[in-house]
C-alpha cells in the first residue's frame, strides 16, 4: 500500500527566506503526488501535482516541487515566502490522477514569521 | 470559482446520536468523497461515490456509516451511532472524474462527540 512520509511536523520561518518542506513516498511502479494546502478555518486547495513528464513541477503561489524517482521524494519549495504562506501543507499519493483514494501524509505546518 | 460547501462548520453530538454531515458537490461533478481528519493526525479517505453507489470504502467506513446523495445537489454522510472516536474533521471533496482533475475539497465540519 502506498504511504507518505512527511519528516517535519513545523517549520518556522522568517519572512522572505527560502523554505523546503519534505515529503518522501512508498515506491510504487506508477505514483501520482500531490500537495494541498489548508489555510486556517479552510479546506484542503491544491497546490501542485506531478502526475507524468517534467519532474518540476509549478503550482500557484509562487510554490514547485521536485519528482526525484531514485530517492521517492517530493518536496515542496519557495524561495522567498510570505507572511500569508502560513498553513498547514500535505503532500499526498494515489495510484492514479483521478483518483478515488489519495494517501495523505500527517502534515507541515509552516510558520512564516516577520 | 465555484466550491464545494459543507455544513454545519461545527457540530456536536452526544455519544450513541445519529449525526449527518451535509455537503453540496461543485455542480459539474461527478465523483463524492468523504475524508476525515481525527486531531493531530493523517487525512483519511473514508468513502468515494459515483453514479449513485459507492464505488470505493475504507476500513473506517463501517455499518455505522452511510452516505446518500438525495438531491441532485447534496451529498450526506451519516453516522449511526455516534462513538467518542468519531470526533473529527469531515472534508468533503468532488471531482470532474476526468483524467488529471482534481479533487476540491470543503471546508470541512467539526464533529465532537461528547
Amino acid at each position: 500500500a502506498q504511504s507518505v512520509t512527511q519528516l517535519d511536523s513545523q517549520v518556522p520561518v522568517f519572512e522572505e527566506a527560502p523554505v523546503e518542506l519534505r515529503c518522501n513516498y512508498s515506491s510504487s511502479v506508477s505514483v501520482y503526488l500531490f500537495w494541498y494546502v489548508q489555510y486556517p478555518n479552510q479546506g484542503l486547495q491544491l497546490l501542485l501535482k506531478y502526475l507524468s513528464g517534467s519532474t518540476l513541477v509549478k503550482g500557484i503561489n509562487g510554490f514547485e516541487a521536485e519528482f526525484n524517482k531514485s530517492q521517492t521524494s517530493f518536496h515542496l519549495r519557495k524561495p522567498s515566502v510570505h507572511i500569508s504562506d502560513t498553513a498547514e501543507y500535505f503532500c499526498a499519493v494515489s495510484d492514479g490522477p483521478s483518483t478515488d483514494k489519495l494517501i495523505f501524509g500527517t502534515g507541515t505546518r509552516l510558520q512564516v514569521f516577520p | 470559482e465555484p466550491e464545494v460547501t459543507q455544513t454545519p462548520s461545527h457540530q456536536v453530538t452526544q455519544m450513541g446520536q445519529e449525526v449527518i454531515l451535509r455537503c453540496v458537490p461543485i455542480s459539474n461533478h461527478l465523483y463524492f468523497y468523504w475524508y476525515r481528519q481525527i486531531l493531530g493526525q493523517k487525512v483519511e479517505f473514508l468513502v468515494s461515490f459515483y453514479n449513485n453507489e459507492i464505488s470505493e470504502k475504507s476500513e473506517i467506513f463501517d455499518d455505522q456509516f452511510s452516505v446518500e446523495r438525495p438531491d441532485g445537489s447534496n451529498f450526506t454522510l451519516k453516522i449511526r451511532s455516534t462513538k467518542l472516536e468519531d470526533s473529527a474533521m469531515y472534508f468533503c471533496a468532488s471531482s470532474e472524474g476526468s483524467y488529471n482533475s482534481p479533487l476540491h475539497f470543503g471546508n470541512g465540519t467539526r464533529l465532537t462527540v461528547t
